[in-house]
């Protein structure tokens, strides 16, 4: 089964801050999603990313897929408190026949005003 | 974006009861819906996959007798914990399937805290 490790698993940042969250698979991913969790809440959408080399931005946070598509990185520009929370990456399993995700154990980022 | 409801928010019960968790694709219909289990600290762990008209697929542990899955409609599954039991006690999350063209992405609903006594 596939495994997705996170690094690191906490974070905290001086606000204004620059920083990244690094997600490795152990297999080749045909698709990686980067979600959003406040602690007891439910999972907010960031991005997804298939193509190897790809890399998308939503407002301050950049994500990007390696050209071999085994490791995806978040960049967080100019850190604010509102980017506190959970990160997870999921990977799509839908090479084996179904799209299901696997989680990370996720980062969390504190963001110190 | 597209929205995904969960109700109850959070349940209490006795040990021994059943409880009923629904998921609502709210702006969407949604074919696949998938159910997870969180324990503090640790990632989603998916319990089984909702297919509209057919029956649940569950992950290996998971038992299906316990957790009862129903996908009525293209908008809503439900997740029917029977006899719950205290280490039942967990943060469900649901998730839709918006298909768009040839992309599948997954919608998550906010939760639901169960705490069996």
């Amino acid at each position: 089964s596939q495994e997705l490790e996170q690094s690191p698993q906490s974070l905290i940042v001086q606000e204004g801050k620059n920083l990244t969250i690094n997600c490795t698979s152990s297999k080749t991913l045909y698709g990686l999603y980067w979600y959003k969790q406040k602690y007891g809440e439910g999972l907010i959408f960031l991005m997804m990313l298939q193509k190897g080399g790809e890399e998308k931005s939503h407002e301050k946070i950049t994500a990007k897929l390696d050209e071999k598509k085994q490791q995806s990185s978040l960049h967080i520009t100019a850190s604010q408190p509102s980017h506190a929370g959970i990160y997870l990456c999921g990977a799509d399993n839908r090479g084996a026949g179904s799209y299901q995700l696997t989680f990370g154990k996720g980062t969390k980022l504190s963001v110190i005003p | 974006g597209a929205v995904v409801s969960q109700h109850p928010s959070w349940v209490i019960c006795k040990s021994g009861t059943s409880v009923k968790i629904e998921c609502r694709s709210l702006d969407f219909q949604a074919t696949t819906m998938f159910w997870y289990r969180q324990f503090p600290k640790q990632s989603l762990m998916l319990m089984a996959t909702s297919n509209e008209g057919s029956k649940a697929t569950y992950e290996q542990g998971v038992e299906k007798d316990k957790f009862l899955i129903n996908h009525a409609s293209l908008t809503l599954s439900t997740l029917t914990v029977t006899s719950a039991h205290p280490e039942d006690s967990s943060f469900y999350i649901c998730s839709a399937v918006l298909t768009s063209g040839i992309r599948e992405t997954q919608y998550f609903g906010p939760g639901t805290r169960l705490l069996v006594l």
